[in-house]
């Protein structure tokens, strides 16, 4: 079955870091992949998303780049602010049919002043 | 403005007591969906709808139940018969074509006293 590998958290950085959260997955066929971004006591928010090979989805400084060769989709960021912190959820998402959503466990993210 | 709505945002149960938790969408989206996070966990998803008066369960329904005669509406019932209710419930909604991300709500957070 399908299913989305995240780097486990807690991921602790000082604020202007470097940003790398590591996303694998493991489907048939050419899903979407998403990021969606959770702020405490709050609904997950769509971050960003790619439908194909090579798209990079980009937004508020985040990208992450469809890599199909390794079933990647890593987010990046290349200056952490506090207002970051957050739980960041990869997700995918058959593009055939009508299929639900898949989501990895979810990596917390804190942003140190 | 669009979007989803969820109420109430916190609810406190007694052991051997079912609730309900309201979902509805202005969307005009076709699909509809709950989800279960706990602690430290992804997110696991309960039912889910794709056309009125039609749903079918997802990877944890035992102990729930879902209803919907409406296009808007998806209330979720958390029976007595579900072991570990105490949890936070995430509703969404998306289209059934294209790439269809989720649009979620706010959550209830669910407490059983």
């Amino acid at each position: 079955g399908d299913s989305v590998t995240q780097m486990e958290g807690p991921v602790t950085l000082s604020e202007e870091a470097f940003l790398t959260i590591n996303c694998t997955y493991t489907a048939t066929g050419y899903p979407s992949l998403f990021w969606y971004v959770q702020y405490p006591g709050e609904g997950l928010q769509l971050l960003l998303k790619a439908t194909k090979a090579d798209d990079k989805g980009s937004n508020k400084g985040f990208e992450a780049t469809y890599r199909k060769e390794t079933t990647s989709f890593h987010l990046e960021k290349g200056s952490v602010q506090v207002s970051d912190s957050a739980v960041y959820f990869c997700a995918l998402r058959r593009d055939f049919g009508n299929e639900k959503l898949t989501f990895g466990t979810g990596t917390r993210l804190t942003i140190i002043p | 403005d669009g979007g989803i709505t969820q109420s109430p945002k916190y609810l406190f149960r007694k052991e051997g007591q079912n609730v309900t938790l309201s979902c509805e969408q202005n969307l005009n989206h076709d699909a509809m969906y709950w989800y279960r996070q706990d602690p430290g966990q992804g997110l696991r998803l309960i039912y889910y709808s794709q056309i009125v008066n039609d749903f079918q369960k997802g990877d944890i329904a035992e102990g729930y139940s879902v209803s919907r005669e409406k296009k808007e509406s998806f209330p979720l019932t958390v029976t007595s018969a579900q072991k570990n209710p105490t949890a936070f419930y995430l509703c969404a909604s998306s289209t059934t074509s294209g790439t269809g991300e989720l649009f979620f709500g706010e959550g209830s957070r669910l407490t059983v006293l």
